[in-house]
């Protein structure tokens, strides 16, 4: 069974701190990746998807590859209250399903 | 550009009953995946369409089906409703099937079984 797992939460920071997500994965064969928001009650929402090994940043946003460990981060700089939802990391499989972690809550404290 | 849209948005049905939800995919999407979300098993796939043939199933029972339309729309059908299958019911379009390709959401079907 591939397995995406995820540390559940939540994760409390203050405002203005660095908010560091963790997933690792099962499937060695795996190549894109995604971390997507979802607030509570709303349905998720891409943040971003990485596919090679290293960092790639998008604004506040930096997602981290290490293939050899099966391991993605998701780091969100400058955290905002605004940014207080689960966080989903998700793997596609080699028949191109999205295979989802139970996600990460996260908890902006003002 | 009109995001995906799911109709429709609440549903409540008891045991037994039959359900048909709906999903228009974001246009020129053609690939359009089912997902089922629950507090206790997280975001679980349930069938993937594309082109009008199923690619892809997870690991549900018969009861639950699906189809797609030549104009990308999809439906999926829950049949003998049970009360686990009370569920945020998401759908996600993507351009085609194939490594790397984003899905986005809709905004879900929230469905009660009583």
């Amino acid at each position: 069974q591939k397995e995406v797992e995820q540390n559940s939460g939540p994760l409390s920071v203050p405002e203005g701190a660095i908010a560091s997500l963790n997933c690792t994965y099962s499937d060695r064969v795996s190549q894109s990746f995604f971390w997507y928001r979802q607030y509570s009650g709303k349905s998720p929402e891409l943040i971003m998807s990485i596919y090679s090994n290293g960092d790639k940043e998008d604004g506040r946003f930096t997602a981290q590859l290490n293939k050899a460990s099966q391991y993605v981060s998701l780091l969100i700089r400058d955290s905002q209250p605004s940014d207080s939802a689960t966080y989903l990391c998700a793997v596609m499989d080699s028949s191109y399903k999205l295979i989802f972690g139970s996600g990460t809550r996260l908890l902006v404290r003002p | 550009k009109a995001g995906v849209t799911q109709t429709p948005r609440y549903l409540i049905k008891t045991r037994g009953q039959q359900v048909t939800l709906s999903c228009s995919p974001i246009s020129g999407h053609r690939s359009v995946s089912w997902y089922q979300q629950t507090p206790g098993q997280g975001l679980q796939f349930l069938f993937e369409y594309f082109s009008e043939t199923q690619r892809n199933k997870g690991n549900f029972p018969g009861r639950f089906s699906g189809r797609q339309f030549s104009n990308s729309r999809s439906e999926m059908n829950v049949s003998t409703l049970e009360l686990g299958d009370s569920a945020l019911y998401l759908c996600a379009s993507s351009l085609v099937t194939g490594p790397g390709e984003t899905q986005y959401f809709g905004p879900g079907t929230r469905l009660l079984v009583l």
